[in-house]
């Protein structure tokens, strides 16, 4: 079945260094790609998303291709913030679908 | 836009007792709900997809009778817990999807979830 594999955490980065959370899936057909975090004691927020093949999504900094060659759909920033320590989950919506699969999520702490 | 409510944000139950979560949709109709459970530094589960005017939709494994779904209007989910135990313990979360489509297709805008402990 379809699913979607994240990076273990914790991720720990200082302020100002380069983010990457890997996330790649397993679905059929053209998937669309989601990229959402939730922040202590709140719901998920959409921070990113990707409908297509070699579309990228671009949100705060943040961006994410979605790659079918390698099945992926990694996250990035150039320069993270200690605001931006959450949990980010990835996640997909199957082709002729309203559901949503999702990672596990990778907690991420930025210290200053 | 797009916004979400949930309430209770949390409830603390005994055993043996029924807690009703509800979930709305506060400027747009949503014709389909999901409610997903979350544990501690795990990830979302879809529970059931709540479909306006007829009857949840299941995932295997969700037990029904256990978690009573009902979605009597465009802009309001009901899930309630039934005789709730200490494992029913989690974070219960719902999200919406924009039935008229004004919004982005294919997005699920989400609560900000309810903390249901059962001592």
């Amino acid at each position: 079945g379809d699913s979607v594999t994240q990076m273990e955490g914790p991720v720990t980065l200082s302020e100002e260094a380069f983010l990457t959370i890997n996330c790649t899936y397993t679905a059929t057909g053209y998937p669309s790609l989601f990229w959402y975090v939730q922040y202590p004691g709140e719901g998920l927020q959409l921070l990113l998303k990707a409908t297509k093949a070699d579309d990228k999504g671009s949100n705060k900094g943040f961006e994410a291709t979605y790659r079918k060659e390698t099945t992926s759909f990694h996250l990035e920033k150039g320069s993270v913030q200690v605001s931006d320590s959450a949990v980010y989950f990835c996640a997909l919506s199957p082709s002729g679908t309203y559901k949503y699969i999702f990672g596990t999520g990778t907690r991420l702490k930025v210290l200053a | 836009g797009a916004v979400v409510s949930q309430h209770p944000s949390w409830v603390i139950c005994k055993s043996g007792t029924s807690v009703k979560i509800e979930c709305r949709s506060l400027d747009f109709q949503a014709t389909t709900m999901f409610w997903y459970r979350q544990f501690p530094k795990q990830s979302l589960m879809l529970m059931a997809t709540s479909n306006e005017g007829s009857k949840a939709t299941y995932e295997q494994g969700v037990e029904k009778d256990k978690f009573l779904i009902n979605h009597a209007s465009l802009t309001l989910s009901t899930l309630t817990v039934t005789s709730a135990h200490p494992e029913d313990s989690s974070f219960y979360i719902c999200s919406a999807r924009d039935s008229a489509g004004a919004l982005s297709y294919n997005e699920q805008f989400f609560g900000p979830g309810t903390r249901l402990t059962v001592l």
